[in-house]
């Protein structure tokens, strides 16, 4: 079955810091990645997406690219902000089938002023 | 484009009531919507999925007169959570998918801001 994992947080950065959260996936044919965020009390929002392998998703500053060979959707950016602070996830969605999201157990983002 | 919004945003009730939750897409035709459970610093765990007119599929382990689910329109499911105990607090949310139909991505699902249950 499809499965994501993310790297255990949580993360605490300084402001302006480099930011690296890694996912990885196991899925069969060619799933399309997400990166969603969750800020304290609410809900998902979509931040970025990739559907082809070598595709780059990217958002506010955020960057993630589609790795087909490391299987592997790592979220970047270059310089955090106190509002960056939130917890993401990373997810796939299969080709073909009913689109449900596998989710990763998400990453919490700590970034200090 | 692509709003999904619940209602109550929280609500707060006493041992043994039942509580309904509504999710609604604003903008688009929904033909599956999902409800998700998250407990606090956790994954979203999946409930079960709806599609508009038909019966709810549920996931294993959610019981499925515990937590009724409605998906009456293209636009609207309903999440009623009957008798409910401490142990249901939680926060739900729900999402909705466009389905092939439209000009949103087929594959995309969109969110709503979720819901905070608090059983006193």
């Amino acid at each position: 079955g499809n499965s994501v994992t993310q790297m255990e947080g949580p993360v605490t950065l300084s402001e302006e810091a480099f930011l690296t959260i890694n996912c990885t996936y196991t899925a069969t044919g060619y799933p399309s990645l997400f990166w969603y965020v969750q800020y304290p009390g609410e809900g998902l929002q979509l931040l970025l997406k990739a559907t082809k392998a070598d595709d780059k998703g990217s958002n506010k500053g955020f960057e993630a690219t589609y790795r087909k060979e490391t299987t592997s959707f790592h979220l970047e950016k270059g310089s955090v902000q106190v509002s960056d602070s939130a917890v993401y996830f990373c997810a796939l969605t299969s080709s073909g089938g009913s689109y449900i999201p596998t989710f990763g157990r998400g990453t919490s983002l700590i970034v200090h002023p | 484009g692509a709003v999904v919004s619940q209602h109550p945003s929280w609500v707060i009730c006493k041992s043994g009531t039942s509580v309904k939750i509504e999710c609604r897409s604003l903008d688009f035709q929904a033909t599956t919507m999902f409800w998700y459970r998250q407990f606090p610093k956790q994954s979203l765990m999946l409930m079960a999925t709806s599609n508009e007119g038909s019966k709810a599929t549920y996931e294993q382990g959610v019981e499925k007169d515990k937590f009724l689910i409605n998906h009456a329109s293209l636009t609207l499911s309903t999440l009623t959570v009957t008798s409910a105990h401490p142990e249901d607090s939680s926060f739900y949310i729900c999402s909705a998918s466009p389905g092939t139909s439209g000009s949103l991505p087929y594959n995309e699902q969109f969110f709503g801001p979720g819901t905070r249950l608090t059983v006193l």
